[in-house]
């Protein structure tokens, strides 16, 4: 079935410094893929999208492209901020079917100053 | 702008108790879903409808019933309450289901422990 697989957290970095958060999907034919952030005692936001290979999404600094060949959609930014400390989470619908939005587990980044 | 609104925030349950959740939203959107989020588990769909008078099941959800019977609100229902049902409790409502340029908007969630 179709699933998202995302890097084991917490990612720890200071200020500044380069992110990676990698993921990874299974899916038949062409799903869609997301990333959200959950801020601390919040619900989840949309952070970007990507809607066919080679597509990329970007928002505040971050990106993710759209990797058919390897089937990833690993999120990247050049320089965190404090204020980026939330947890992540990778997605992926297949078709239309918004009902059946696959999360993965999350990654919690912790950014210091 | 309310958008999506959940209550109550926290609630505690014991065994065999039964409760609603309440979510509801102001933004006229036709898809409404139940989502909820253990650790390192992410978020499990529970039960979805595309619109009133509409439902249907996600991926886990059994122990929990929900109804439509107005746009804006699609309360959580739980009949008899397990431990294993301790969890954050999420609702997400969109424009329609299925438009992939009409993102989910989340409520902040409802924490809920069964003792």
């Amino acid at each position: 079935g179709d699933s998202v697989t995302q890097m084991e957290g917490p990612v720890t970095l200071s200020e500044e410094a380069f992110l990676t958060i990698n993921c990874t999907y299974t899916a038949t034919g062409y799903p869609s893929l997301f990333w959200y952030v959950q801020y601390p005692g919040e619900g989840l936001q949309l952070l970007l999208k990507a809607t066919k290979a080679d597509d990329k999404g970007s928002n505040k600094g971050f990106e993710a492209t759209y990797r058919k060949e390897t089937t990833s959609f690993h999120l990247e930014k050049g320089s965190v901020q404090v204020s980026d400390s939330a947890v992540y989470f990778c997605a992926l619908v297949r078709g239309s079917t918004l009902g059946r939005l696959y999360f993965g587990r999350g990654t919690q980044l912790t950014v210091w100053p | 702008n309310a958008g999506v609104t959940q209550t109550p925030k926290f609630q505690v349950l014991k065994t065999g108790q039964s409760m609603t959740l309440q979510c509801a939203q102001d933004m006229n959107h036709e898809y409404m879903s139940w989502y909820r989020q253990d650790p390192g588990m992410g978020l499990r769909l529970i039960h979805y409808s595309v619109g009133a008078g509409i439902t249907d099941q996600g991926e886990v959800p059994n122990g929990y019933n929900v109804s439509r019977s107005t746009t804006e609100d699609f309360p959580l229902r739980l009949l008899s309450a397990a431990p294993s049902q301790t969890s954050v409790y999420f609702c997400a409502s969109s424009y329609v289901q299925g438009q992939i340029n009409s993102p989910l908007h989340f409520g902040n969630g409802t924490r809920l422990t069964v003792t």
